[in-house]
């Protein structure tokens, strides 16, 4: 495997359910994050990942968890939904070096919640 | 407030003639500007980057400009080709912060 791959790719799942989504990078990059992706808006930050510690969440609803167990993986945990929270979530990594960094992106879960 | 816009949603250019995408933004701390590319069920995929020390980075058919005064950038693709077709998005950093802040993107289509 290269670069970041995220799981599972597509996932539908009811507002009362609890699911994870998994993302791993093999770039050996330091800082991880986590985008939303809705129709016709910008892609949004959710929690950045620097040396394993979380280092910004920008307001996102406690209804999304992240969890970074070590800097090749990064995790966010889903629980009791919103219908509006259907979009595609990307993983990104990073070498973060304090200034101007290219982030790479995986292909992205998208995620339906009935 | 959105700091990056790219006003365009779409753009249509005939094979082989410039394809010219702009974007704009607001927010003066910003000193690194990047593209990405995207194409349907892929994450974005990293294009070209500029400096703000420069107002100008060419790599092979991309060429990003850089208008620090008027707080505007521009990706051109010469000549363009059918693979070009796809979503860009402009996105902006400040040194000391990781977070890019993104366009809503310019769809671009090349017309064989």
């Amino acid at each position: 495997e290269t670069g970041v791959t995220q799981t599972p790719r597509h996932l539908v799942m009811g507002m009362t359910n609890k699911k994870s989504l998994k993302c791993e990078q093999h770039l050996g990059h330091n800082a991880m994050y986590w985008y939303k992706q809705s129709a016709k808006k910008p892609l949004e930050l959710m929690f950045v990942y620097n040396f394993k510690e979380q280092t910004e969440n920008n307001s996102v609803p406690s209804r999304f968890s992240p969890e970074c167990p070590n800097s090749s993986h990064l995790f966010l945990h889903l629980h009791t939904l919103q219908p509006e929270d259907s979009a595609l979530y990307l993983c990104a990594s990073s070498q973060w070096d304090r200034g101007s960094d290219t982030q790479y992106f995986g292909p992205g879960t998208r995620l339906t919640v009935l | 407030d959105q700091q990056v816009k790219q006003n365009s949603p779409s753009l249509s250019v005939q094979e082989g003639r410039i394809s010219i995408l702009n974007c704009d933004y607001t927010n003066s701390m910003f000193d690194y500007f990047l593209w990405y590319k995207k194409y349907p069920a892929e994450g974005p995929t990293f294009l070209i980057s500029i400096s703000s020390i420069k107002d100008k980075n060419e790599d092979g058919r991309f060429t990003v400009f850089l208008n620090k005064s008027a707080k505007h950038l521009s990706l051109h693709i010469v000549p363009s080709q059918p693979g070009d077709s796809a979503v860009y998005f402009c996105a902006a950093i400040w040194s000391g912060n990781e977070k890019l802040t993104f366009g809503t993107g310019t769809r671009l289509t090349i017309i064989p």
